[in-house]
C-alpha cells in the first residue's frame, strides 16, 4: 500500500539555521504531496502542497519540490525562527478520487534562540 | 469564513462506554473526513463522508462509525470504548470529495480510563 517515510526527530536547531526534513513516499499512480504543521494543542495546518512531478510548493519561507525520480518531497527553510517550533507531517493524497491522506510519523522541530 | 469546528474539545470516558464526537465543516464544504492521532500509530484515516454517504473507510473495527447530515455536519461514534481508543480525533473538510486540500479542525482529545 501507499506509505510515507519521514526522518526521525527531534530536529534541534538554533535560530537562523538552515532546515531540511526528509520525506520519501511509496505510491501507485500520481499522488499529491503535502506538508502539514501541528503546533502544541492544535490541529493540522496545511503548510504547502505539490500536485505533480517537479512542482515546487512554498509558503512562509518553507519550500518542497515533488521529485518523482527519487520519490521525495523534502521540506526546507533557509532561516528558521523560534516560532517554527512544531511537529511537521509529510502526507500524500492517493490518486483514487477519494479524500484520504496517508501521513508520515511526523518530525518535531525545536528551534532555540 | 469560520474554520472547521469540533465539539467537545476534551472528553473523559471509561472503558465500555460509548462516545459521540461532532464536526462542523467550513461553510460550503461537503466532504468530511475523520482521522485518529495516537503517539504509537500516528495519524490514521478513519472514514470520509460526502453528501451523507460514506465514501471510504480506513482499517478500524466496526465499533467506529460515523454519519453525515444534510447540512454536511458529521458525527463519529465509538462504542464499547477501549483504553487504546484514547487519542486526538481530527476532522477535516473539503469542498468536495477528491479535492486536493483538506482543512483540519482543532481536534477532540478523548481519554479512556
Amino acid at each position: 500500500g501507499n506509505s510515507v517515510t519521514q526522518m526521525e526527530g527531534p530536529v534541534t536547531l538554533s535560530e537562523e539555521a538552515f532546515l531540511t526534513i526528509n520525506c520519501t513516499y511509496t505510491a501507485t499512480g500520481y499522488p499529491s504531496l503535502f506538508w502539514y504543521v501541528q503546533y502544541p494543542g492544535e490541529g493540522l495546518q496545511l503548510l504547502l502542497k505539490a500536485t505533480k512531478a517537479d512542482d515546487k510548493g512554498s509558503n512562509k519561507g518553507f519550500e518542497a519540490t515533488y521529485r518523482k525520480e527519487t520519490t521525495s518531497f523534502h521540506l526546507e527553510k533557509g532561516s528558521v525562527q523560534v516560532s517554527d517550533s512544531a511537529v511537521y507531517f509529510c502526507a500524500l493524497s492517493e490518486d483514487t478520487g477519494f479524500q484520504k491522506l496517508v501521513f508520515g510519523t511526523g518530525t518535531r522541530l525545536l528551534v532555540s534562540p | 469564513k469560520a474554520g472547521v469546528t469540533q465539539t467537545p474539545r476534551y472528553l473523559i470516558k471509561t472503558r465500555g462506554q460509548q462516545v459521540t464526537l461532532s464536526c462542523s465543516p467550513i461553510s460550503g464544504h461537503r466532504s468530511v473526513s475523520w482521522y485518529q492521532q495516537t503517539p504509537g500509530q500516528g495519524l490514521q484515516f478513519l472514514f470520509e463522508y460526502f453528501s451523507e454517504t460514506q465514501r471510504n473507510k480506513g482499517n478500524f473495527p466496526g465499533r467506529f462509525s460515523g454519519r453525515q447530515f444534510s447540512n454536511s455536519r458529521s458525527e463519529m461514534n465509538v462504542s464499547t470504548l477501549e483504553l487504546g481508543d484514547s487519542a486526538l480525533y481530527l476532522c477535516a473538510s473539503s469542498p468536495r470529495t477528491g479535492w486536493n486540500e483538506q482543512f483540519f479542525g482543532p481536534g477532540t482529545r478523548l481519554t479512556v480510563l
